[in-house]
């Protein structure tokens, strides 16, 4: 079974601190993806990689940059933090092999910036 | 952006019923998914079904797709308390850059 793993389950951190959120997946996958949820709001997708080095912008990319340095991980930065980004990220993988593959999620990781 | 539009919200059912969830979107796709959520968790995938498929079937459950009608509807069939979660379709454009575009759920309760 793939595995996604995010470091941390739930994170409190203050206004103006840059926070790391981590995701690690093991099956060799390609392509990694954040999402934010909210209610009302659904699933948003932040910023999502292709590869190695690669990083699109996905819906709502402002306040937050990513890193890609090696395949199974795919970190979301948080540069200066502030209230609004209180939420639950969501990282997901998927394998690079056509279409037609589905995305496995991480359990989230639930951020509160005070 | 939104392109799965769902319904209902929510939806509460007892033991033994069936659900019947909705969802509409509005590009050209290459497939549509169902992922269950359960709370706090992350999202698990269910099924997914082509933009060339009609119907699809997975133990208890059933997704169809309109595609003159984008929309698709998932049921889950003889539910359990254990089938309580959030449902969400999302779609797969058929600009093909990998990117899930969800829906914002239905909210389901199975009661025992």
């Amino acid at each position: 079974d793939v595995k996604v793993t995010q470091s941390s389950r739930y994170l409190v951190k203050r206004t103006g601190e840059k926070v790391f959120l981590e995701c690690v997946q093991d099956m060799d996958h390609e392509n990694m993806f954040w999402y934010r949820q909210d209610p009302g709001l659904g699933l948003r997708l932040i910023y999502f990689s292709y590869d190695v080095k690669m990083k699109e912008k996905g819906d709502i990319p402002e306040g937050y940059s990513v890193s890609r340095e090696k395949k199974e991980r795919f970190s979301l930065i948080l540069e200066s933090a502030s209230t609004n980004q209180t939420s639950m990220y969501l990282c997901a993988s998927r394998a690079d092999r056509g279409w037609d593959q589905p995305q496995h999620f991480g359990d989230g990781t639930r951020l509160s910036i005070l | 952006s939104q392109q799965g539009e769902e319904d209902p919200q929510a939806l509460s059912i007892q033991e033994g019923e069936n659900a019947t969830m909705n969802c509409s979107y509005k590009t050209s796709i290459n497939n549509l998914q169902w992922y269950r959520q359960n709370s706090g968790r992350g999202l698990v995938h269910l099924i997914l079904i082509r933009s060339n498929e009609r119907e699809k079937h997975s133990g208890r459950l059933r997704v169809t797709l309109d595609t003159s009608k984008k929309s698709s509807s998932l049921l889950i069939t003889a539910s359990r308390a254990a089938d309580t979660a959030s449902y969400f379709c999302a779609t797969d454009e058929s600009s093909n850059t990998g990117k899930l575009i969800f829906g914002q759920g239905t909210t389901l309760q199975v009661k025992p």
